[in-house]
């Protein structure tokens, strides 16, 4: 009974490939984000949606889409893959009349060769 | 944009000791200051919060005080334990204007040797 959980748990591909990562939660909330953190370990976010509307949206490249099919759910495609964007991708939840306290998954770590 | 700047980055201290973890904020609008533990490969877990109409939390060993005046926050964890051994991270947001979008320090890696 997972809370939130995120496919795969590592993915290792080279540059110029085209990926995606998979969240899922199971606690009803109705926002959801993605957040990266690099090797020295700083959390940032990237995006978040909100009842499947996008609301938030760093200055990340535009090869990186997120996608919401329904509120329990948020993927990431990452088309074109480079060398920097290895780190572990982390997703998150969080519901507005519970102050948005946020609930991470396990995270993906990804390595691009 | 909201900006958090956290100290110390790296924390040792010996079991049963207190550690002291500080971070300051720069946008007088974040409301809500929730407190993260990393272990290592691990998610980020909640372990105590505190929103700007309260000066200090306390559940067990752990306890958050803020200053609004002054924008800092801080954690306290009193009675350490190797347990307690992790990269700790602050972090702040405007709460319900922003969705919950959370601003995070830099993290601090806390040793605590048995």
């Amino acid at each position: 009974d997972t809370a939130v959980s995120q496919t795969p748990k590592y993915l290792v591909t080279q540059m110029g490939n085209d990926k995606s990562i998979k969240c899922e939660q199971n606690l009803g909330h109705d926002t959801m984000y993605w957040y990266k953190q690099d090797s020295k370990k700083f959390l940032k976010i990237m995006f978040s949606y909100n009842n499947k509307e996008l609301i938030i949206n760093e200055t990340v490249p535009n090869r990186f889409s997120p996608k919401s099919p329904d509120k329990a759910h948020l993927n990431l495609h990452i088309n074109s893959l480079e060398l920097g964007d290895s780190a572990v991708y982390f997703c998150a939840s969080s519901q507005e009349d519970r102050n948005y306290e946020q609930y991470f998954g396990p995270g993906t770590r990804l390595t691009v060769t | 944009g909201e900006n958090v700047e956290q100290h110390p980055s790296t924390l040792s201290v010996q079991e049963g000791d207190s550690a002291v973890i500080k971070c300051t904020y720069s946008d007088s609008a974040s409301n809500y200051f929730p407190w993260y533990k990393q272990e290592l490969g691990k998610r980020p877990q909640l372990i105590i919060d505190i929103r700007s109409n309260v000066g200090e939390k306390k559940d067990q060993r752990i306890a958050v005080t803020l200053n609004k005046t002054a924008k800092h926050f801080s954690l306290h964890i009193t009675e350490t334990q190797p347990e307690d051994s992790a990269v700790y991270f602050c972090a702040a947001s405007l709460g319900g204007t922003s969705y919950g979008k959370l601003t995070f320090g830099q993290g601090t890696i806390l040793t605590v040797h048995p």
